[in-house]
């Protein structure tokens, strides 16, 4: 079985850049999270998805972050326009229903110059 | 709010020493508490977890208590290898019906030398 999957694993952008992150979760895992780390830090939430609405977006910092799950299948992250701060590794992770064990991918890290 | 603090690292070791990492919390409530492991350009792995207070959790020779008194959740290891190298991430999550976000602490690098 395929695990989570993260693409594209390096990015590199300019300030002021749009970047579009996008995370596909194992097959039949209802729930899907991405997490952002920056620069050695914790790993903080950003969303939750439960098939393709969006159960809790607590974390997401500002309105230049936009995710998505259309069809409940893959997720995208898009950041517009990217700011320095933006910089850092961010997680994509998925879950079955009802189940706490959360399946992460390898990240996609992401460098705003 | 909700937060996990576990010990500042990076931590060395000799292959064979004996591993502490120190992992408090502070959700109220019966959070879930885990460990994830991160080895090098790979995706955050379930290590343990313990669902409920005095649980232990173990897998690979490392083992974890849930202690609700001291809210405390401590990784150990009797003899750690060149392949426990990693980082280690303790975090807690709330279940039931919402089984949402985890909340992570900041990670520990462990490097074991031969």
């Amino acid at each position: 079985e395929a695990g989570v999957t993260q693409f594209p694993s390096h990015s590199v952008i300019e300030k002021g850049q749009t970047v579009t992150l996008r995370c596909d979760p194992i097959s039949g895992h209802d729930n899907l999270y991405w997490y952002r780390r920056v620069m050695g830090k914790e790993i903080k939430f950003l969303l939750h998805f439960v098939k393709e609405s969006k159960q809790d977006e607590s974390g997401m910092p500002n309105n230049r972050f936009l995710a998505e799950r259309t069809g409940g299948t893959y997720s995208t992250l898009k950041v517009q326009p990217a700011e320095l701060e933006d910089s850092g590794v961010y997680f994509c992770a998925s879950s079955q229903p009802n189940r706490d064990e959360q399946f992460f991918g390898p990240g996609t890290r992401l460098t705003v110059l | 709010g909700d937060s996990v603090t576990q010990m500042e690292g990076p931590v060395t070791l000799s292959e064979e020493a004996f591993l502490t990492i120190n992992c408090t919390y502070t959700a109220t409530g019966y959070p879930s508490l885990f460990w994830y492991v991160q080895y090098p350009g790979e995706g955050l792995q379930l290590l343990l977890k313990a669902t409920k207070a005095d649980d232990k959790g173990s897998n690979k020779g490392f083992e974890a208590t849930y202690r609700k008194e001291t809210t405390s959740f401590h990784l150990e290891k009797g003899s750690v290898q060149v392949s426990d190298s990693a980082v280690y991430f303790c975090a807690q999550g709330l279940g039931g019906t919402s089984y949402g976000k985890l909340t992570f602490g900041q990670g520990t690098i462990l490097t074991v030398h031969p």
